[in-house]
């Protein structure tokens, strides 16, 4: 088993760019989490997903923020327009049966 | 807001010697979850604690739970230079849908040689 798989592993940007974070959840898991990890806030979710369907987005910091599920197998965070308040570490996490499964993490630098 | 918060923040001990970690949550909760990280690596799933479960080990692993008092412990015994990582819990509350963990700040536990 792979998994799960997010890209880019480091992504360096100006303020002002569009990021777009990618994760593929491991196969047959029906729940996908985004955290994002900071010194000052630790582990904060921002937002999941029950089979594709966004279930609490309450985490999302502001509108510059979404989430999208196309697929079983695919789910994308952005930033738009990125801001340096948002250098963190965004790790994607899987689930099936409760315990969850994280990539190693998308580490993002707003210049 | 945080669900967990762990005790003590950092903790540093010899190899062979047992390390405690400490948990405490705010709301009823349907499961309670430990995770390991290795530093820059993502987090991993060592145990899970239903609510109506007291102990539960796994290996080096022991953890409790006291609904009674909100709170956990994680026991890891006779450590290793290799334990030396962040340990989260992490809590399902009670009313969620969908397994929605909420994580502690973490314990830094450093395990020397």
């Amino acid at each position: 088993d792979a998994g799960v798989i997010q890209s880019p592993r480091h992504e360096v940007t100006e303020m002002g760019q569009e990021v777009t974070l990618r994760c593929k959840p491991i196969s047959g898991h029906n729940s996908l989490f985004w955290y994002r990890q900071t010194m000052m806030r630790g582990l904060e979710l921002l937002i999941y997903f029950n089979n594709n369907v966004p279930i609490d987005d309450s985490g999302m910091p502001e509108d510059r923020f979404s989430a999208k599920m196309p697929n079983a197998s695919f789910s994308t965070l952005k930033i738009q327009p990125s801001e340096p308040r948002d250098s963190a570490v965004y790790f994607c996490a899987s689930s099936k049966t409760g315990e969850l499964f994280f990539g190693e993490g998308s580490r993002l630098t707003v210049l | 807001s945080q669900q967990g918060e762990e005790d003590p923040q950092a903790l540093s001990i010899q190899e062979g010697e047992n390390a405690t970690m400490n948990c405490s949550y705010k709301t009823s909760i349907n499961n309670l979850q430990w995770y390991r990280q290795n530093s820059g690596r993502g987090l991993v799933h060592l145990i899970l604690i239903r609510s109506n479960e007291r102990e539960k080990h796994s290996g080096r692993l022991r953890v409790t739970l006291d609904t009674s008092k909100k709170s956990s412990s994680l026991l890891i015994t006779a450590s290793r230079a290799a334990d030396t990582a962040s340990y989260f819990c992490a809590t399902d509350m009670i009313y969620n849908q969908g397994g929605k963990l909420i994580f502690g700040q973490g314990t830094e536990l450093s395990v020397k040689p």
